[in-house]
Formats: C-alpha cells, structure tokens, sequence
C-alpha cells in the first residue's frame, strides 16, 4: 500500500531533550516536505526536500533540521525543543517538484514539549 | 493582505443543502491550485485539484477565477460525512521546489 509512515504518532517531552521524527514513504517520491499545524495558523512548511541531499528552508525553518540521505526518510530533528515547538506535525510527499501534484501525508505527530 | 485567505467558519448547513466556499489568494503569478480535505487532527487529503476551466467530481465543484484572484468550491446534496476542514492551498509560481500556501481552512459542519 502506498503511504507516509511517520513516528512516533504521539511524543511528550521535556525541554532541550533531542529527538527525532521519522518519516517514510515507499512511493518513490522525490519531494518530501515538513509542516506543523498551529489553531489559527494552519499548515506551515518547516522544510522540504527535491531529492536526495537536497534540503531546503520553508516558512518556519528555526529550531528544526532535516537531511535525505536516502530517497525514502526525511526525519525532522529538534537539536533542543523548546514549549513554542509544541504543535501538531506532518510529513508529505510528492512525485516531481511537489509544486503541482498531489501531496500525501503521513498521519501526524503530536508533539509536546514541556 | 494575507497570500492565501480562507473564511473560517463555520459553515452550519443541513444535510441536502448547497454550499460554497471562496479563497482568495495575492499572488497573481500563482499557477497551481487545489482543495485539500481534513478531519480533526488528521492529516490533509487531496480533494480535488482546480483548474482553470473549472473542474467537477460528483457533488463537488471547483473553479478559478484568476482576475479576481479566487478559487471556490460547491458542494452540492451535502451529507454529514461532508463534515471537515477544506484547505485552500495555491503554488506561488511554476518554480519546481516551489513551497505550497496552505490557507487556515474553512469548517464545515453538516447536521441532520
């Protein structure tokens, strides 16, 4: 079955504390992508990626790092989390440059950061 | 003046009723646009994309009117599964890598 597998689906923790946010896709997608949703802010792009070893910076790059080493991972790291990067994050992909195709999401972290 | 804006909501409507929703968006170069679907704290599905003749699929209908800088979207026969978040979201220009805008959304709740 095609999908964006991201974990961990629900993740509290405390401040400073490094973590990862693993994503996958078995599509073959060379765009893959980082949003957080925030009530009253919507969708916002931390960072996205045109293929391997291509990262680039989106609306809402501070605090966060990705890399693509490999075509199906794009994990999102928080060096030090903070309480302001509590929110609700999803991973999506797409074939191509993303900007006119169908966008598929991973189901969503929840993260708290305490 | 805000790139991509959406009215809020929400939309209350019954079930069988008509209703529609613009977005505007500020740039005039923007080329692609589309209609994302999401249910509460779920991730965002493809819709429907919009194209500039305007576009239908079933009880939904897209349309584009680029010189006034909006998309909207029908929904005809509205069911209580219509219930969710519709998200605008609109590509700036052709550039490849391009982020998308995503707007806030519009809520719809459809009752019986």
């Amino acid at each position: 079955e095609a999908q964006v597998t991201q974990n961990p689906r629900y993740l509290i923790t405390v401040t400073g504390k490094k973590l990862t946010v693993t994503c996958s896709q078995n599509m073959n997608h060379e765009y893959m992508s980082w949003y957080r949703q925030d009530p009253g802010l919507g969708l916002r792009q931390i960072y996205y990626s045109m293929n391997v070893e291509v990262t680039d910076k989106g609306d809402v790059p501070e605090g966060y790092k990705v890399s693509r080493k490999e075509k199906r991972n794009f994990p999102l790291i928080l060096e030090s989390p903070s309480p302001n990067q509590t929110s609700l994050y999803f991973c999506a992909s797409a074939t191509g440059g993303g900007w006119n195709e169908k966008l598929f999401f991973g189901s969503g972290t929840q993260l708290s950061v305490l | 003046r805000k790139e991509v804006e959406q009215d809020p909501g929400p939309f209350n409507v019954p079930e069988g009723a008509t209703v529609a929703f613009n977005c505007t968006y500020s740039n005039s170069a923007s080329q692609s646009f589309f209609w994302y679907r999401q249910d509460c704290r779920k991730e965002p599905k493809l819709l429907m994309s919009v194209y500039s003749s305007g576009n239908e699929d079933g009880r939904f209908t897209a349309q584009l009117n680029r010189a006034s800088q909006y998309i909207s979207l029908l929904i005809r026969d509205s069911k209580l599964s219509d219930s969710a978040t519709y998200l605008c979201v609109v590509t700036p220009h052709s550039q490849a890598g391009t982020a998308l805008i995503f707007g806030k959304g519009t809520t719809l709740s459809v009752s019986s």
